[in-house]
C-alpha cells in the first residue's frame, strides 16, 4: 500500500448505529487530518492530530470522536449520527515543516439513513 | 481570517481549447497556495503549489498557475485541455508555516468533445 488509504470506501448506517472510519498513511508523516466534504460547500476541517496529539477540533459535534493511536493511523468513531452528516469524509496527512503539503486519501462516502 | 473565492462553479470548455480557473484569496503577509484536482469517487490530488520564489508555477498534467500578490490571485491555466481533465478543481491557501488549509468551493471543469 502506498500513500493514504481509507476504509471502508462506502458506508451506510442508521441513526442509532456505531461505526468507525479508518485511515492509514504510508508516507512517514507526523500530522493527520479529517475533513468533511458536502455538496456545494468548501471542505470543512474537522480534526487535526500532530505527533499523535489533537491540535484542532473545529466545533465538531460529539457524535464524531477521533482517535490517533500512532502517527500512521487515524480513526473517526461515529455514534448516533444525523442524516445531515451524510458526506464524503476525507483523511489527509502531512509532514510538518515541509510546506505542510497535505496528501489525501480516497475518502469514505457515508450515508446516514 | 483567511478566505478563498472560486468565482466559477462550473466551466464548460471544448477539447483542445485553453482554460483558466480563477482563485482569489484574502490578503495575508505570507501565504502558501495550492491547486488540487478531484476525479469522481476519488480523493484530492495535488496539481501544483506556490510556496515562494517564481510567481509562475508549473504542475502536473500540463497545468500552471500564476501567483499575483497585488491582486491576491492564483489562477490555474492550461493551454489545451483533454477530455480526461474533466474533474473538480479546488484552490486552497494556508498562512505560511501553518497546517490549516482554507479551501474554495471548487470549480467543476467539463471538457466537451
Amino acid at each position: 500500500e502506498t500513500g493514504v488509504t481509507q476504509t471502508p470506501r462506502h458506508l451506510v448506517m442508521g441513526m442509532t448505529n456505531k461505526k468507525s472510519l479508518k485511515c492509514e498513511q504510508h508516507l512517514g508523516h507526523n500530522a493527520m487530518y479529517w475533513y468533511k466534504q458536502s455538496a456545494k460547500k468548501p471542505l470543512e476541517l474537522m480534526f487535526v492530530y500532530s505527533l499523535e496529539e489533537r491540535v484542532e477540533n473545529n466545533s465538531v459535534p460529539s457524535r464524531f470522536s477521533p482517535e490517533c493511536p500512532n502517527s500512521s493511523h487515524l480513526f473517526l468513531h461515529l455514534h448516533t449520527l444525523q442524516p445531515e452528516d451524510s458526506a464524503l469524509y476525507l483523511c489527509a496527512s502531512s509532514q510538518e515543516g515541509r510546506s505542510n503539503e497535505q496528501f489525501f486519501g480516497p475518502g469514505t462516502r457515508l450515508t446516514v439513513l | 481570517a483567511q478566505s478563498v473565492t472560486q468565482l466559477d462553479s462550473q466551466v464548460p470548455v471544448f477539447e483542445e481549447a485553453p482554460v483558466e480557473l480563477r482563485c482569489n484569496y484574502s490578503s495575508s503577509v505570507s501565504v502558501y497556495l495550492f491547486w488540487y484536482v478531484q476525479y469522481p469517487n476519488q480523493g484530492l490530488q495535488l496539481l501544483l503549489k506556490y510556496l515562494s520564489g517564481s510567481t509562475l508555477v508549473k504542475g502536473i498534467n500540463g497545468f500552471e498557475a500564476e501567483f499575483n500578490k497585488s491582486q491576491t490571485s492564483f489562477h490555474l491555466r492550461k493551454p489545451s485541455v483533454h477530455i480526461s481533465d474533466t474533474a473538480e478543481y479546488f484552490c486552497a491557501v494556508s498562512d505560511a508555516g501553518t497546517y490549516k488549509y482554507i479551501f474554495g468551493t471548487g470549480t467543476r471543469l467539463k471538457v466537451l468533445a
